[in-house]
């Protein structure tokens, strides 16, 4: 597509379940990042992925938190057993090279009640 | 480690107004990278500008001009005539060449173009 695609967008769900958010980055980029944005945190970087492989895993917040990519194109974040604390904008982003950037999409809004 | 401040928190202008955002960074890597994005009320993060530590011209695109200080560790954003669609979040952003899309963000500049 034309630029990176998450879904859902917006994702109520309660305290204790499990969510997966899904990525579709722009079509041809090799690399593949999840961020969050919190109001207490600001954005804070996740994972990374190159093809896919995550050869930089070191912003996930806890065991709770997983990612995959599969066939170096769609991503999922799973999060398990949600907290409150879990609420945030979840976004994606993808790259080809440094050059031109780093592009990201809209985000998923989760709220765990 | 690395860090990025934005030490306005809030800016407030009139439009036409020239308004300037401060970005000012730490890092150890010799070479990285450093990025500019805007954040609409809609909420997506809309890449600006990407610069590479070695390159240190200023860069102007229509109104919005970037100047990069190595030696004062800055990188500042103008825009220049503003005008109410710029109302928005402004994020610097750094990054080392080794992972060059983990960005490090600093907390953000909200700006407000009143007419």
């Amino acid at each position: 597509g034309a630029g990176v695609s998450q879904s859902p967008s917006n994702k109520v769900t309660e305290k204790g379940k499990d969510v997966e958010l899904r990525c579709d980055p722009i079509s041809g980029h090799t690399a593949l990042y999840w961020y969050r944005q919190s109001l207490g945190q600001g954005l804070e970087f996740l994972i990374y992925f190159q093809g896919n492989s995550a050869p930089d895993k070191s912003g996930l917040p806890s065991d709770r938190f997983s990612a995959e990519r599969t066939g170096g194109s769609v991503s999922t974040l799973t999060i398990q057993r949600t907290q409150q604390e879990d609420s945030a904008v979840y976004l994606c982003a993808s790259s080809l090279a440094p050059a031109p950037g780093v592009f990201f999409g809209s985000g998923t809004q989760l709220s765990v009640l | 480690a690395q860090k990025v401040t934005q030490a306005q928190t809030e800016i407030s202008v009139v439009e036409k107004e020239d308004v300037t955002l401060d970005c000012v960074y730490e890092t150890r890597d010799t070479t990285y990278y450093l990025f500019w994005y805007k954040q609409p009320p809609s909420g997506e993060l809309v890449f600006l500008i990407r610069r590479n530590s070695f390159d240190e011209q200023n860069e102007i695109s229509g109104r919005y001009s970037w100047n990069f200080q190595k030696s004062t560790s800055s990188f500042n954003f103008t825009i220049t005539a503003s005008q109410v669609v710029d109302s928005a979040v402004y994020f610097c952003a750094l990054s080392g060449t080794d992972s060059w899309g983990k960005l490090q963000f600093g907390a953000g500049t909200q700006v407000v173009v009143t007419p």
